[in-house]
């Protein structure tokens, strides 16, 4: 099992370029997360998405869009970057149905945009 | 909504002796509090976690105590090693809603050899 994958691993994105991020679990989990990671700050929740079919916004939503393509994938858009989400990136997955349990997390992007 | 505190931010101990990491939470209807190490580049990663029901869980060299009343729980790791210098992050979390998982700043533990 590969658990939970992510692409790209790296990006540089120049102010109001737009991009997808890519994450995939094979564990069949119900439950998939997006997360942003800044110094000091801990993660903070972005969007998540319950089961397939739906999603929910978290913490920090805006300049972000989620897809919940199938059980497996669940991607992050940037519709126009901004110098403020220079971030890391972290997706995850968890296997209680419609809660979190344990939360498997991916290896993460690491975005910069100037 | 939910607020988590960690402390320290930083700690730096020598290798064998014991490290202790705290943090609260506000919101009494939390249930769930994993515990995360992460590792330089990588994802994080569960360690250990603990329920509400439970006052403490014990996993060899690592422990987790949980105090409903105060609202604050802690990690605790005996004879450390280099090999557990990372961050670790607490969470609380309430099981049953996807939605309702915090965690706290983290704390970058070394362990100089």
């Amino acid at each position: 099992n590969a658990g939970v994958t992510q692409t790209p691993k790296f990006q540089v994105l120049k102010t109001g370029q737009s991009m997808t991020l890519q994450c995939a679990q094979d564990m069949n989990h119900n439950s998939m997360y997006w997360y942003r990671q800044d110094p000091g700050m801990g993660l903070r929740l972005i969007y998540y998405s319950a089961s397939e079919g739906t999603t929910d916004k978290g913490e920090v939503p805006n300049g972000y869009n989620v897809s919940r393509l199938n059980k497996r994938e669940f991607s992050l858009r940037l519709e126009s970057a901004a110098p403020s989400q220079t971030s890391v990136y972290f997706c995850a997955s968890s296997g209680i149905a419609s809660g979190v349990g344990e939360q498997f997390f991916g290896p993460g992007t690491r975005l910069t945009v100037l | 909504g939910e607020n988590v505190e960690q402390h320290p931010s930083t700690l730096s101990v020598q290798e064998g002796d014991s490290a202790v990491i705290k943090c609260t939470y506000s919101d009494s209807a939390s249930n769930y509090f994993p515990w995360y190490k992460q590792e330089l580049g990588k994802g994080p990663q569960l360690i250990i976690d603990i329920r509400s029901n439970v006052g403490e869980k014990k996993d060899q060299r690592i422990a987790v105590t949980l105090n409903k009343t105060a609202k604050h729980f802690s990690l605790h790791i005996t004879e450390t090693q280099p090999e557990d210098s990372a961050v670790y992050f607490c969470a609380a979390s309430l099981l049953g809603n996807a939605g309702k998982s915090t965690f706290g700043d983290g704390t970058t533990l070394t362990v100089k050899p």
